[in-house]
């Protein structure tokens, strides 16, 4: 069955940088676009960055353009989110999921990474 | 696109019908799915295309609409459907964007 892992997260401070991995297993990762969403504590779910299958195909919500990029390695079937910049808004459970067969719904989630930025 | 979800909070008995509402600020046809998303765990897929059931998802849950009204119905509602739930279009993007949220309680 599908299985994504994220890892990455922790206490980071204002302005400085992160990156998340994402793991998958389970299923074709090489021909699959993925995607990664975030939560802020309490709060809803907010689109974050998606990527097609082939590495190509990137784009970004708002609020990260410019300061986070996504990326993958189809050899290593691993997804990643470098995250730079980082500001107190980005404190968030950050989850990535797979992009949906037919369409940019999110199929599978795995079970998050927190990032908390903080000083 | 504003998605906007209704009622907030919703508080619904074991075995009644609940019935959740999403609404578009613009068209987005059919391409709208649904979430469940329970305390502590990571939000799972129940519908796409408005009114496709996700592997696995029980056949009380159902969906509806198209264009900018939506709806996600529980027939008879278990224990364990006590949850948030999410509607969210990907028609017009980026972004792709959520409502947000409705929370079913039980009554």
């Amino acid at each position: 069955q599908v299985q994504l892992v994220e890892s990455g997260g922790g206490v980071v401070q204002p302005g400085r940088s992160l990156r998340l991995s994402c793991a998958a297993s389970g299923f074709s990762f090489s021909i699959s676009g993925m995607h990664w969403v975030r939560q802020s504590p309490g709060k809803g779910l907010e689109w974050v960055a998606i990527i097609g299958y082939d590495g190509r195909g990137k784009y970004y919500g708002d609020s990260v353009k410019g300061r986070f990029t996504i990326s993958r390695d189809n050899s290593k079937n691993t997804l990643y989110l470098q995250m730079n910049s980082l500001g107190v808004d980005d404190t968030a459970v950050y989850y990535c999921a797979t992009r949906g067969e037919k369409g940019n719904w999110f199929d599978s989630w795995g079970q998050g990474t927190l990032v908390t930025v903080s000083s | 696109i504003v998605m906007t979800q209704s009622p907030a909070t919703l508080s619904v008995s074991p075995g009644d019908r609940a019935t959740l509402s999403c609404r578009a600020s613009h068209n987005v046809h059919n391409n709208l799915a649904w979430y469940q998303q329970k305390p502590g765990q990571a939000p799972r897929l129940l519908i796409f295309g408005a009114s496709t059931r996700a592997t696995g998802i029980p056949a009380r849950f159902s969906g509806s609409g198209s264009g900018t009204e939506f709806t996600l119905t529980i027939s008879s509602l278990q224990s364990e459907d006590f949850a948030v739930y999410y509607c969210q279009q990907y028609n017009n993007w980026p972004p792709l964007t959520f409502g947000q949220g409705t929370r079913l309680e039980i009554k």
